[in-house]
C-alpha cells in the first residue's frame, strides 16, 4: 500500500525538543522530495519546510516561523525522512503532517499525505 | 494571516454549485500554478485540483479549478452531503521561498 506514516509526537514542554518520524511504503521513497505541513487546531494548514532527493543534494528549505530550530533529514535506505524540532514553543502546538511531492509536466502538487502525528507544547 | 485570501466559508444546498475563491499576488498565484486540497472533518488533506485545473484520477468532474491573474477559483456542482470539509489553496511564493496555503474554507451544505 502507497502511505506516509507519521510518527513520534507527543507532549513537551516548552524549549524542550522532539523528533518527528515519516515511513514511506508503497513507492520509490529516494525519488521524492518530502513536505513537512502543520496545522493548529482549528487552524489551518502551514508549511514547515521540505527536503530534495539526492539528485538536488537533499536540500532544505524552512518556513520563516521554524528557520533555526528545526531540522528536516531523511535516511532513503530506511524509507525514512524526519523531522527534529528545537526550542519549542506553544505555538508550535500542532498536527504534523509529513506530505509526497510530485510533479506534473507543468508544476508539482502534494498527492500523498500521511495522517498527522499531534506535538503538544505546554508546561 | 495567510498569504493566500480565502472566504472563511460558504454554504450551499444539495445539489447546488459553489465556488469558492483564493486571492494572492505577482509572487505566487501570478507567477505559478495552483492546487487545491480538501480535508474531510478528522482527515489529513486530499488533493483536489492540481495544475490549477487538473483533476487527479478518482476526483469526480464535479470538481473543477480555474486561475485568472492573481486569482485562483474551485467550483463544486452537484452538492452532496459528503462535500462537507475544509478546502484549502495552496501555491509556491517566489518571494518568501515557500509554499503557502489560504486560510481555508468551510464549505457547509445545507
Amino acid at each position: 500500500e502507497v502511505q506516509l506514516v507519521e510518527s513520534g509526537g507527543g507532549l513537551v514542554q516548552p524549549g524542550g525538543s522532539l523528533k518527528l518520524s515519516c515511513a514511506a511504503s508503497g513507492f520509490t521513497f529516494s525519488g521524492s522530495p518530502i513536505h513537512w505541513v502543520r496545522q493548529a487546531s482549528g487552524k489551518g494548514l502551514e508549511w514547515v519546510g521540505r527536503i530534495r532527493n539526492k539528485d538536488h543534494s537533499y536540500a532544505t528549505t524552512y518556513g520563516e516561523s521554524v528557520k533555526g530550530r528545526f531540522t528536516i533529514s531523511r535516511d532513503d535506505s530506511e524509507n525514512t525522512a524526519y523531522l527534529q524540532m528545537n526550542s519549542l514553543k506553544t505555538e508550535d502546538t500542532a498536527v504534523y503532517y509529513c506530505t509526497r511531492l510530485s510533479y506534473s509536466t507543468s508544476s508539482w502538487y502534494f498527492d500523498l499525505w500521511g495522517r498527522g502525528t499531534l506535538v503538544t507544547v505546554s508546561s | 494571516q495567510s498569504v493566500l485570501t480565502q472566504p472563511p466559508s460558504v454554504s450551499a444546498a444539495p445539489g447546488q454549485k459553489v465556488t469558492i475563491s483564493c486571492s494572492g499576488s505577482s509572487s505566487n498565484i501570478g507567477n505559478n500554478y495552483v492546487s487545491w486540497y480538501q480535508q474531510l472533518p478528522g482527515t489529513a488533506p486530499k488533493l483536489l485540483i492540481y495544475d490549477n485545473n487538473r483533476r487527479p484520477s478518482g476526483i469526480p468532474d464535479r470538481f473543477s479549478g480555474s486561475k485568472s491573474g492573481t486569482s485562483a477559483t474551485l467550483g463544486i456542482t452537484g452538492l452532496q452531503t459528503g462535500d462537507e470539509a475544509d478546502y484549502y489553496c495552496g501555491t509556491w511564493d517566489n518571494r518568501l521561498s515557500a509554499v503557502v496555503f489560504g486560510g481555508g474554507t468551510k464549505l457547509t451544505v445545507l
